[in-house]
């Protein structure tokens, strides 16, 4: 079974640039999360989908970040204008079911810098 | 917002000692995980936990969920340089329209000397 795909894994863009991710859960998964790693802390949970609605997002910063499932598939995560403290490892993860005993698998992440 | 405290943050051991981290929160889980992250990997479960006071085992591994429901530790016994790599705790909280949200540790960070 083919896991959580993430492109691209990493990414070099300038403050107040725009960049997008991009993320394939693990097939019929109908759950599917974004987090944010800072350097030297654990994950944060950024938004929440089930299957292309929004559960959770209220650690997003909606100001810069939005983030999409329009089919219920694949998901973008998109920063637009880019600030120096969005330097991070993004990470996607899908899991089979809407909560309970449903265990969270991780991508690889996209390690952000901006300059 | 809920907040996990990890510790200790790094760990440097000889392999084959025995290993123990733990975490504690001032809020209550329903759910606690523990996962294993490597350089440039995204974190892999290594031990769920859903009832209070459960000691679950998965080889060398060994972990518990608190009474309280506040806190859980793991103990690797044994350590083998495949271990090294930084293991974040998590506490899984139930929100509104059913949603699981995780709260991460910020991580220990194995090292192991030959």
């Amino acid at each position: 079974e083919a896991g959580v795909a993430q492109s691209p894994r990493y990414k070099i863009i300038e403050k107040r640039q725009s960049v997008a991710f991009w993320c394939n859960p693990i097939s019929g998964h109908a759950t599917l999360y974004w987090y944010q790693q800072i350097l030297g802390q654990g994950p944060k949970l950024l938004i929440q989908f089930q299957n292309n609605g929004v559960v959770d997002d209220s650690q997003l910063p909606k100001d810069r970040f939005s983030a999409e499932r329009l089919k219920g598939v694949d998901s973008t995560l998109k920063i637009q204008p880019a600030k120096l403290e969005d330097s991070a490892v993004y990470l996607c993860a899908s899991s089979l079911r809407f909560g309970g005993k449903d265990t969270q698998y991780f991508g690889p992440g996209t390690r952000l810098t901006v300059l | 917002g809920q907040q996990l405290n990890q510790s200790p943050q790094s760990m440097f051991i000889q392999e084959g000692e025995d290993v123990s981290m733990n975490c504690t929160s001032s809020s209550i889980f329903n759910t606690w995980l523990w996962y294993k992250q490597d350089p440039g990997e995204g974190p892999v479960l290594l031990i769920a936990l859903y009832k209070a006071g459960e000691l679950t085992s998965n080889g060398r591994l060994t972990a518990q969920f608190g009474i309280t429901r506040k806190d859980s530790f793991l103990n690797i016994s044994a350590s083998i340089p495949s271990d090294v790599g930084i293991y974040f705790c998590a506490g899984q909280l139930r929100m509104s329209q059913g949603a699981q949200k995780l709260v991460f540790g910020q991580g220990t960070r194995l090292t192991i000397n030959p």
